[in-house]
């Protein structure tokens, strides 16, 4: 499994953009790469996924260059509740694989 | 769509007894089911794979006798945390991946287990 690599944390402020890179240069051939937000006492939740180029849904855009060593999470106009940490993973085999998590990275938007 | 479900949120047990959690696929029929367990202010960590109809595949590290799982159906699986001591006390959380959402897991609310 490809490892992943984010910061730790992040601070932003309410109707700004925030842009979360996450590093994945091992990244294999079938690899896709999935973004998950969690709250505290609360299971992930899936935000986005792809595989190249640019994929966008109603919460979020995700950002893939053509090496595919890294990617960002785009959350437009974030709000108080978008606080909370974000996990970037990479993994191939669909969804058979058991997911490793790092660390994720602590988004905290303030007013 | 994709909706997972636990139960119980919460328990508390005496220490020496046995807890049992439930996680089921509510819009989709599960293949393969995930647990996880996550300690305060930690990630989370794979403990076992559970696909319909055969045993669990446990992480390296994870007792199997301790945490038994049962994948008995497609929409069912169980994690029962047997003779629980404090140091199980953690944060269980399951996800699922099925037929009809193959590329990703998603998530059930978690159970928080406390063992006095």
């Amino acid at each position: 499994l490809a490892k992943t690599t984010q910061p730790i944390s992040m601070d932003s402020y309410e109707g700004q953009e925030v842009n979360i890179t996450c590093s994945h240069n091992n990244i294999a051939t079938n690899d896709y790469i999935t973004w998950y937000q969690q709250f505290p006492s609360q299971g992930p939740r899936f935000i986005i996924q792809g595989y190249k180029t640019k994929v966008t849904n109603e919460v979020a855009s995700l950002f893939i260059p053509a090496d595919r060593k890294s990617s960002t999470l785009s959350l437009p106009r974030v709000s108080l509740s978008d606080t909370a940490v974000y996990y970037c993973l990479v993994s191939s085999g669909g969804g058979a694989d058991g997911l490793t998590f790092g660390k994720g990275t602590h988004l905290i938007i303030q007013p | 769509g994709a909706v997972v479900s636990q139960h119980p949120s919460w328990v508390i047990c005496k220490s020496g007894t046995s807890v049992k959690i439930e996680c089921r696929s509510l819009d989709f029929q599960a293949t393969t089911m995930f647990w996880y367990r996550q300690f305060p202010k930690q990630s989370l960590m794979l403990m076992a794979t559970s696909n319909e109809g055969s045993k669990a595949t446990y992480e390296q590290g994870v007792e199997k006798d301790k945490f038994l799982i049962n994948h008995a159906s497609l929409t069912l699986s169980t994690l029962t945390v047997t003779s629980a001591h404090p140091e199980d006390s953690s944060f269980y959380i399951c996800s699922a991946t099925g037929f009809r959402v193959q590329e990703t897991q998603y998530f059930g609310p978690g159970t928080r287990l406390l063992v006095l």
